[in-house]
């Protein structure tokens, strides 16, 4: 079956740094992606919808000046999160929308663990 | 209104088998997600449904119906690290996803 996969799975950083997370569908292409964040103990909140080729389009409250997602491919998606703080410690999750003819299936990447210092 | 609904808390034996039920009403249905989370730790992805069906992954499998709005999870050869919490969530149609309490379960020896 469709696979996306995620990278890194977990990563710690230093407060003030960057971090990139890659997101790729491994067996098919993807115009679509989406990056979703979850705080502990609570939903997981999208965050934006990556379109391949155009800019992304923010949900309301997230700061796409810190939050860079760039879909440069039909089957990679980066989220970069810039000047990370420890408030943005959280577990990130990605997927990739496939469409085969009328049917559109979601695929869900395994998430990022990220913990910011 | 949108709802999911799965048990608050379950027993098992290590070694048997035990089906976590969740029922859902939401607006639109993009897929059931279920995700395992140990106490103090962000949750675990373990499996999403988007067809009906079973799709089983080693140990663990998940079985979805849309019609019924009815999903489980399914864990085989319980063993003591699989004492976690057990959350189920449904992606509604604007690609949110609508969680349950989660399902606290607890394995005795």
């Amino acid at each position: 079956g469709a696979v996306v996969s995620q990278h890194p799975s977990r990563v710690i950083c230093k407060s003030g740094t960057s971090v990139k997370i890659e997101c790729r569908s491994l067996d098919f292409q993807a115009t679509t992606m989406f990056w979703y964040r979850q705080f502990p103990k609570q939903s997981l909140m999208l965050m934006a919808t990556s379109n391949e080729g155009s800019k992304a389009t923010y949900e309301q409250g997230v700061e796409k000046d810190k939050f860079l997602i760039n879909h440069a491919s039909l089957t990679l998606s980066t989220l970069t999160v810039t000047s990370a703080h420890p408030e943005d410690s959280s577990f990130y999750i990605c997927s990739a929308r496939k469409i085969a003819g009328e049917a559109e299936t979601q695929y869900f990447g395994p998430g990022t663990r990220l913990l910011v210092l | 209104g949108q709802n999911i609904d799965q048990p608050t808390e379950m027993t098992a034996t290590e070694g048997a088998i035990v089906q976590i039920n969740c029922t859902y009403q939401t607006s639109g249905f993009n897929g059931l997600f279920w995700y395992q989370q140990h106490a103090g730790e962000a949750p675990t992805f373990l499996s999403y449904n988007v067809l009906d069906g079973l799709e089983e992954k080693g140990r663990f499998s998940s079985f979805l119906s849309r019609s019924k709005g009815y999903s489980y999870l399914l864990l085989k050869e319980l063993q003591m690290k699989d004492s976690a919490s057990y959350l189920c969530a449904a992606m509604d149609s604007n690609y949110q996803l609508i969680w349950g309490a989660g399902t606290k379960l607890i394995i005795k020896p």
